[in-house]
């Protein structure tokens, strides 16, 4: 079965440093998201993208963060200069299309930062 | 309260019985979703009903909406030690494009 993927599992980082997330979705899906949890709360949206663009963002989603699809499978969540609060549990999702709106999670991506 | 608040926040019961999740949430919504988490893992779809269904059957799972409530249920029958995970209901918004809005979330323990 069709599964979305996420690397690394696990990523530690400096304040102030990059980090890229990286995520392949499910082959013929159409719309992809972020999301995070940040440990003992709720999971937050965090941004959509379909057709190459962002197709809506939350609050959380500022200038410190951005998102690719710089090829034909990879979908990459970068965050520029991570703050002690980016600190939590990034999940990946694709869905194919709009009137499918189940959403497929990956296993997500623990950001620890230090 | 905030958009999508499931009760009871912790549930404990024995293999066998039956475990009732409750969701409610704020907006119109075009569908609503429920997900479990196992501990420190990925979210699973486990069920989609939409604004104009009523309830919903997938094999153990029964999902009932009352959009006039504006709340869920999600019934787990004949529950297994397998069954526990946090469960979360997400809803669509309407007039979202399709981002997903999470309950905090039920922890359900079934015990052997």
């Amino acid at each position: 079965e069709p599964e979305v993927t996420q690397t690394p599992s696990h990523q530690v980082t400096q304040m102030g440093q990059e980090v890229i997330l990286r995520c392949v979705p499910i082959s013929n899906h159409l719309y992809f998201y972020w999301y995070r949890q940040i440990l003992g709360q709720k999971v937050e949206f965090l941004v959509s993208f379909y057709n190459n663009e962002i197709s809506e963002k939350s609050e959380i989603f500022d200038d410190q963060f951005s998102v690719e699809r710089p090829d034909g499978s990879n979908f990459t969540l970068k965050i520029r200069s991570t703050k002690l609060e980016d600190s939590a549990m990034y999940f990946c999702a694709s869905s194919a299309t709009t009137s499918s709106y189940e959403q497929y999670f990956g296993p997500g991506t623990r950001l620890t930062v230090t | 309260s905030q958009q999508g608040e499931e009760d009871p926040q912790a549930l404990s019961i024995q293999e066998g019985e039956n475990a009732t999740m409750n969701c409610s949430y704020k907006t119109s919504i075009n569908n609503l979703q429920w997900y479990r988490q196992n501990s420190g893992r990925g979210l699973v779809h486990l069920i989609l009903i939409r604004s104009n269904e009523r309830e919903k059957h997938s094999g153990r799972l029964r999902v009932t909406l009352d959009t006039s409530k504006k709340s869920s249920s999600l019934l787990i029958t004949a529950s297994r030690a397998a069954d526990t995970a946090s469960y979360f209901c997400a809803t669509t918004p309407a007039g979202g494009f399709q981002k997903l809005v999470f309950g905090t979330g039920t922890r359900l323990l079934v015990s052997p």
